[in-house]
Formats: C-alpha cells, sequence, structure tokens
C-alpha cells in the first residue's frame, strides 16, 4: 500500500516549456486534489476532482488543466510554464464519507518545481 | 466563506516547553477540524482531529480542543521535543475539500 505517489520529485523547466506531475493513490478514494505550497501562503488548491469523471477549478486554476484519467490517477499539466509557477506542488486523496463530506486526507511527498 | 486562521510564526522554543498554536475558524454551522503536521522535505500528514465540537483530538502528545463558543482549535503539547520541529497546518472540512490555514512553523532547540 503506497499510499499516494508523485512523478518527478524534482523538475526544472525553462519558461514556455510544458510537463505532467503524474499523482496516483492506491487507497480507493474518490476525491482528489492538487495544491501548491509558497513560502508564506501555505497551501493553494489549484483543482480537484471529487469523484471520477468530474473536475473543479480550485483557487489559483489559471495556467493549469487537470486529467482525472480514472479513480487513481490525477494529473496536473503546465502548459506554458512560467517563473510564477517555481513552487512545490502536492497531490492528495480523500474518501467521500456519508452526506457529502470529505474524510482525512492523504497526501504525497510533493514534486519540486522550478521554471527558470 | 469559510476560513481558518492561523497564528504567525515562526515559533521559537526550547526543548520540554510548553507549546500552543492558535487556531481560529469561520464556518457555517459545525465542521470537523483536523491538524496537519509537515515536516521538512515531506508532504503533510494528519496529526489529530475533531468531529464535533467539545471534543478532543490528541496523537504523539499533542491535544487539540474544539470549542465553538470561541470558534476556536488550538493545539497545545505539555513538552516539547525536537523532532517536534515542523509546518503545522490548521484546517476545516468544508465541501467537497479542505480549507487549510496558512500553516505555523516550529522550531524547537536543545
Amino acid at each position: 500500500n503506497a499510499g499516494v505517489t508523485q512523478t518527478p520529485k524534482f523538475q526544472v523547466l525553462k519558461t514556455g516549456q510544458s510537463m505532467t506531475l503524474q499523482c496516483a493513490q492506491d487507497m480507493n478514494h474518490n476525491s482528489m486534489y492538487w495544491y501548491r505550497q509558497d513560502p508564506g501562503m501555505g497551501l493553494r488548491l489549484i483543482y480537484y476532482s471529487a469523484s471520477e469523471g468530474t473536475t473543479d477549478k480550485g483557487e489559483v486554476p489559471n495556467g493549469y488543466n487537470v486529467s482525472r484519467l480514472n479513480k487513481r490517477e490525477f494529473s496536473l499539466r503546465l502548459e506554458s510554464a512560467a517563473p510564477s509557477q517555481t513552487s512545490v506542488y502536492f497531490c492528495a486523496s480523500s474518501e467521500v464519507l456519508a452526506g457529502g463530506l470529505i474524510g482525512e486526507q492523504f497526501f504525497g511527498p510533493g514534486t519540486r518545481l522550478t521554471v527558470l | 466563506g469559510d476560513s481558518v486562521t492561523q497564528m504567525e510564526g515562526p515559533v521559537t522554543l526550547s526543548e520540554e516547553a510548553f507549546l500552543t498554536i492558535n487556531c481560529t475558524y469561520t464556518a457555517t454551522g459545525y465542521p470537523s477540524l483536523f491538524w496537519y503536521v509537515q515536516y521538512p522535505g515531506e508532504g503533510l500528514q494528519l496529526l489529530l482531529k475533531a468531529t464535533k465540537a467539545d471534543d478532543k483530538g490528541s496523537n504523539k502528545g499533542f491535544e487539540a480542543t474544539y470549542r465553538k463558543e470561541t470558534t476556536s482549535f488550538h493545539l497545545e503539547k505539555g513538552s516539547v521535543q525536537v523532532s517536534d520541529s515542523a509546518v503545522y497546518f490548521c484546517a476545516l472540512m468544508g465541501t467537497d475539500k479542505l480549507i487549510f490555514g496558512t500553516g505555523t512553523r516550529l522550531q524547537v532547540f536543545p
């Protein structure tokens, strides 16, 4: 049981390049999330997927796209990277409890992205 | 909308000191509340939670009590260790997602 896995762990891009961050969970969770973490800003939600086949914008979606490939996998794509997207990116998943409430979130180890 | 406010850090303590990290929230109703911890170079992990008013969550010597009168969920530990140095996040359960505070860095020195 690996929990939430993310690839790659580190990435350096040049401005304008594209890349996809991969995330997978093996806990059979319905909900998955992408956050970015910047110094002094805490965690900010980029996109989330409440269930397979659905995605919704979070607090800071501009410049990103997501794909919920199946129940296990949720990818984040940067089409044209900008220096402002230098950050640490975390994927998370959670089960959905009765009444639609969210249970404990489990986080991956993070991807450290630098855009030059 | 729902929000979480945490005290700004860093909080710097000597080993065996008493710790309090303040957290207050604004929400409709009485959502579940959480404390997450992030150790250097790692993702967040759940430290403790409380699902209703007056509940006390506890884990690894840390405690937090859900106080609806003061809309607070302060984190406490009686005697901190160097290994407790980390960033601590307070969060509340929203619809579809958790709402996090900005985090408080704790530094414990020997």
